[in-house]
């Protein structure tokens, strides 16, 4: 079985660009949350999406979005870049409940 | 709100010593309460997870926890250290009475394994 997937691995973007990140979950996954990891702020949850809606958020700026479509598959974008958002975005994805979540390995987003 | 506190952000042990990391939550509900494990460039492996079952739980690589209630802890133990448990180690919540899988980290403990 496939794990989580996630494109692309590293990114160099400019301030004030926006980015796309991709999300592939484990087949038969309906979860699907995302997480930012820095160096100060450790991991923190941004938002999850469940059958196509946003069930949870967590407290980040409107500058972070993100969707889900059909297939499960999930996108999180970030408009305006700053320096600050220059980290590690981990996506995780779950068969329903949180009994358990899956991690991919990671984009790293570095913003210059 | 839900937190977690892992005490010691860097712990150094030697190879075949006793692993012990230490992990309390603040909560009024016993949530359900996860271990993992990251390695250096990659991503967050699930090493165990209690979810109101046994309160002794078992997980891979010989790695267990012990949830005490009483003392809103959750500590990950293992008898004897090998090289290649040297990682970062994340203890993590998720509510019990919440619908999703938002889970909240504690700052992570850095383990070091010396031969």
């Amino acid at each position: 079985k496939a794990g989580v997937t996630q494109t692309p691995r590293y990114l160099i973007k400019t301030r004030g660009q926006q980015v796309t990140l991709s999300c592939s979950p484990i087949s038969g996954h309906r979860s699907v949350s995302w997480y930012q990891q820095t160096p100060g702020q450790g991991l923190q949850f941004l938002f999850e999406y469940f059958s196509e809606t946003q069930r949870n958020k967590g407290n980040f700026p409107g500058r972070f979005s993100g969707r889900q479509f059909s297939n499960s598959r999930s996108e999180m974008n970030v408009s305006t870049l700053e320096l600050g958002d220059s980290a590690l975005y981990l996506c995780a994805s779950s068969p329903d409940r949180v009994t358990e979540a899956f991690f991919g390995q990671g984009t790293r987003l570095t913003v210059v | 709100a839900q937190s977690v506190t892992q005490l010691g952000s860097h712990v150094s042990v030697s190879e075949g010593a006793l692993v012990l990391l230490r992990c309390n939550y603040s909560s009024s509900v016993p949530p359900y309460l996860f271990w993992y494990v990251q390695y250096p460039n990659q991503g967050l492996q699930l090493l165990l997870k209690y979810t109101s079952a046994a309160t002794l739980v078992k997980g891979i690589n010989g790695f267990e926890a012990e949830f005490k209630k009483s003392e809103t802890s959750f500590h990950l133990t293992k008898p004897s250290a090998h090289m290649s448990d040297a990682a970062e180690y994340f203890c993590a919540v998720s509510p019990i009475n919440q619908a999703g899988t938002a889970l909240i980290f504690g700052k992570g403990t850095t383990l070091s394994v010396s031969s």
